[in-house]
């Protein structure tokens, strides 16, 4: 059964400081790897897809990697805001069936 | 406007009875999902369908019943509500099968069972 963990489960950082979120899964037979952004009492929201044969993506200051077999994937987010505050979570499609991490809760402090 | 809507936002209502959670898509796309979100669980699929007329259980279908009749709509009905049901329920759509498309989700219902 796959697995999906996240590290870490909260962040507190400093307006400007660069980060990493880590997600790690354990079943390396995936077709992809989605980062999605959450905010309190609303949806989530696509930030980033790679593909299975995909190394990473970028979009504006996010980038993501992911390594199949190592079971693991990284979301670097460059010079934080403020508004980058929110829930990160990580998601694994296999077949039909996505499964989610718990999700790295970000402050980014003024 | 295009995209996920879920309704109602809010519900509360008691053990026993019957209830149903409403998804609409304006896109089109030919994959729907039902996740609930619990804390200590994160969001678990509970049903999901490829089309019009094809449903299949994911994760946790138990005590939950899906249609879709029509492409856009895909409600989640509890038969006979649990506590154990109280959640954030939420609905999402994807254009195709395949690795290259993102899923994108409505902004969910609270549901409480007293």
């Amino acid at each position: 059964k796959q697995e999906v963990t996240q590290i870490p489960a909260a962040l507190s950082v400093p307006e400007g400081e660069n980060l990493v979120l880590n997600c790690s899964f354990t079943d390396s037979a995936i077709y992809n790897l989605q980062w999605f952004r959450q905010d309190p009492g609303k949806g989530l929201t696509s930030l980033l897809l790679i593909q299975s044969s995909q190394r990473e993506q970028t979009s504006g200051r996010l980038n993501a990697s992911l390594d199949k077999s190592s079971g693991r994937s990284t979301l670097y987010i460059a010079a934080s805001q403020p508004g980058d505050s929110a829930t990160y979570l990580c998601a694994v499609l296999k077949g039909q069936n996505f499964v989610f991490g718990p999700g790295t809760r970000l402050s980014v402090l003024p | 406007d295009a995209g996920i809507t879920q309704s109602p936002r809010y519900k509360i209502t008691e053990t026993g009875r019957q209830v149903t959670l409403m998804c609409h898509q304006t896109w089109s796309h030919s994959y729907m999902f039902w996740y609930r979100q619990d804390l200590g669980h994160g969001l678990r699929l509970i049903y999901y369908s490829a089309a019009a007329d094809i449903t299949d259980k994911g994760e946790v279908p138990d005590g939950y019943v899906v249609s879709r009749s029509k492409t856009e709509n895909f409600p989640l009905t509890l038969e006979s509500a649990t506590r154990s049901q109280t959640s954030v329920y939420f609905c999402a759509s994807m254009s195709v099968g395949g690795s290259n498309q993102p899923q994108h989700f409505g902004d969910g219902t609270r549901l409480s069972i007293l």
